[in-house]
């Protein structure tokens, strides 16, 4: 069956420092793939997206990279602040299926 | 825009009872709205996929007669859980397919917390 998957439940990082959030996946059929970032007690808010035809896109302060050869996503915060601190998700999504299915989730606790 | 509200946020109710859970597209027309279920520390497991007048599709191991969902028009789509036991309590979250700045992607509702006694 298909899976996502983040590497660690965890990341702590100074405020201002880079964060890199991991993400794998099985379903190479998988085709649209987006970042949800939740915070306590709310619901999941969009951050960023990516089809299957890049390998990169950008928003503002945030970066998405695709691997598709390893089945591989990664979400990078540029000079991560304390308001970033959430639950951060992967989700897979496939045209025709139009459903989100979501990873286990990344807790980012950023020090000030 | 593509905002999704969801009524009530939180929600305390007896063994046995049924509680409904609204979900509402506020600023867009869904024709397809998802049901999610969320554990405390866990990820959202997808529970059903409602659609606008027709029967909702369940995930596998979803006890449609428990949760029973209800599309009645573009903008909403309730969840009942019905005869609620201590099990039941969770945060549910709705989500609505919609298109803002000309991307079609899925928006979340804020959640509703349920507890029950």
């Amino acid at each position: 069956g298909e899976s996502v998957g983040l590497h660690l439940p965890t990341l702590s990082v100074q405020e201002g420092d880079n964060s890199i959030i991991n993400c794998a996946y099985s379903n190479s059929a998988s085709d649209y793939f987006i970042w949800y970032k939740q915070e306590s007690g709310k619901g999941p808010q969009f951050i960023i997206d990516i089809r299957s035809n890049m390998d990169k896109r950008q928003g503002q302060r945030v970066t998405v990279l695709l691997n598709k050869t390893v089945k591989h996503l990664s979400l990078q915060i540029a000079a991560t602040q304390p308001g970033d601190s959430a639950v951060y998700f992967c989700a897979e999504n496939r045209a025709n299926a139009g459903k989100s299915t979501f990873g286990d989730g990344t807790t980012l606790t950023v020090k000030p | 825009g593509a905002v999704v509200s969801q009524h009530p946020s939180r929600v305390i109710c007896k063994s046995g009872t049924s509680v409904k859970i609204e979900c509402r597209s506020l600023d867009f027309q869904a024709t397809t709205m998802f049901w999610y279920r969320q554990f405390p520390k866990k990820s959202l497991m997808l529970m059903a996929t409602s659609n606008e007048g027709s029967k909702a599709t369940y995930e596998q191991g979803v006890e449609k007669d428990k949760f029973l969902i209800n599309h009645a028009s573009l903008t909403l789509s309730t969840l009942t859980v019905t005869s609620a036991h201590p099990e039941d309590s969770s945060f549910y979250i709705c989500s609505a397919r919609g298109s803002a700045g000309g991307r079609e992607t899925q928006y979340f509702g804020p959640g509703t917390r349920l507890l029950v006694l």
